[in-house]
């Protein structure tokens, strides 16, 4: 089954602790992506990626990292989470311009 | 800036009846433009897509979205609504390249 995967699914962590969500799909697309979700503000993107090692910076990069060493796995790095952190996450992939597929997303809280 | 815009936070609507969801977008050159559907406690999914061609789109449980050139605009229509069409819909246009640049959300609530 075509999907994008998405672990963990809840995270509740303190401020400080770095975290680390996976996000992986089996379509072989070239394009990843990360948004994150927060209420009367839709979707805003945090971090893309073209293809193997290409990464740039969306809307709201600040306090995310990200890598892309295979071209499954796209994972999302908070080095020093804050509490303004605390959102609803998506990763999505697509093959070029065509529509993205959404992953079943992971909802982080930090206190 | 390029943008899309949900000037509707919310829209009701009884079964049977048509609804419309509501999007307009700023951008320079041919857009592409999406809209997704969320479900509670749920992903997007894609729904339909404008790319080229013919104006009116056709997507998936029966929606259809129409490319307005001159009003900047794609609206989400459905002939007759279902309860089950409750949910937050995200109208998104790509300017350029590969990124997406998502309106904040319309949550229609279809009653009985």
């Amino acid at each position: 089954e075509a999907q994008v995967t998405q672990n963990p699914r809840y995270l509740i962590t303190v401020t400080g602790k770095k975290l680390t969500v996976t996000c992986s799909q089996n379509m072989n697309h070239e394009y990843m992506s990360w948004y994150r979700q927060d209420p009367g503000l839709g979707l805003r993107q945090i971090y893309y990626s073209m293809n193997v090692e290409v990464t740039d910076k969306g809307d709201v990069p600040e306090g995310y990292k990200v890598s892309r060493k295979e071209k499954r796995n796209f994972p999302l790095i908070l080095e020093s989470p804050s509490p303004n952190q605390t959102s609803l996450y998506f990763c999505a992939s697509s093959r070029e311009i065509n529509e993205q597929f959404f992953g079943p997303g992971t909802r982080l809280t930090v206190l | 800036a390029q943008s899309v815009a949900q000037p509707e936070d919310q829209v009701n609507v009884a079964e049977g009846n048509p609804l419309t969801v509501k999007c307009t977008y700023s951008v320079s050159g041919n857009p592409y433009l999406f809209w997704y559907v969320q479900y509670p406690n749920r992903g997007l999914q894609f729904l339909l897509k404008y790319i080229t061609g013919d104006n009116l789109v056709k997507g998936s449980y029966g929606f259809e979205a129409e490319f307005n050139k001159s009003q900047t605009s794609f609206h989400l229509k459905k002939p007759s609504a279902l309860v089950s069409d409750s949910a937050l819909y995200f109208c998104a246009v790509r300017p350029s390249g590969y990124a997406l640049n998502f309106g904040k959300g319309t949550s229609l609530l279809v009653t009985p």
